[in-house]
């Protein structure tokens, strides 16, 4: 079956460092991936978006590959700022399915 | 144009009881899908609804059932409640079309607490 795998948090940064968030998925077809950001108290919003391999998606500054030599879309900013913390959930929707699959989410702490 | 509005907001409910939450999709959104957020199984697909027909339905027991309307929008209804199920329900809108490109707008989610 589909799967995505993220790495562990919470991450914790300095305001203005790089971020990267690593993301691995299982999928039977050729899925579409996504990143969306959970602030807290709040539902879920898309941040971002690849539907084949090689595709790059971003949005305010995050940016992923979707890589599909590896099976990767791994999130990256080039710098983070207090307002981006939140927790992160990497997802994929496979061929032929309508549900989207989660990974466990990656809370991010950016101190000033 | 309106975001996906999930009401009640926060619930508390006691062991036992039955609980419907309701969402509104996005307008011109003809499907709704519904996910389950807790600490210990992250975000869990409970199952989709598309012009009042459920299409896909999640690895949840019979306690969990949803419907739709007309209008698209939804309710989901978990009866006989168990600790367990206390969680953030979402609720997702989409097109509907099988494109996979198709993007889900979500809700802000009804946080159920059952004691």
């Amino acid at each position: 079956g589909d799967s995505v795998t993220q790495m562990e948090g919470p991450v914790t940064l300095s305001e203005e460092a790089f971020l990267t968030i690593n993301c691995t998925y299982t999928a039977t077809g050729y899925p579409s991936l996504f990143w969306y950001v959970q602030y807290p108290g709040e539902g879920l919003q898309l941040l971002l978006k690849a539907t084949k391999a090689d595709d790059k998606g971003s949005n305010k500054g995050f940016e992923a590959t979707y890589r599909k030599e590896t099976t990767s879309f791994h999130l990256e900013k080039g710098s983070v700022q207090v307002s981006d913390s939140a927790v992160y959930f990497c997802a994929l929707k496979d061929t032929g399915r309508r549900a989207l699959t989660f990974g466990s989410g990656t809370r991010l702490q950016v101190q000033p | 144009k309106a975001g996906v509005t999930q009401t009640p907001r926060y619930l508390i409910k006691t062991r036992g009881q039955q609980v419907t939450l309701s969402c509104s999709p996005i307008s011109g959104h003809r499907s709704v899908s519904w996910y389950q957020q807790t600490p210990g199984q992250g975000l869990q697909f409970l199952f989709e609804y598309f012009s009042e027909t459920q299409r896909n339905k999640g690895n949840f027991p019979g306690r969990f059932s949803g419907r739709q309307f007309s209008n698209s929008r939804s309710e989901m209804n978990v009866s006989t409640l168990e600790l367990g199920d206390s969680a953030l329900y979402l609720c997702a809108s989409s097109l509907g079309s099988n494109d996979l490109n198709t993007e889900a707008f979500f809700g802000q989610g009804t946080r159920l607490t059952v004691v």
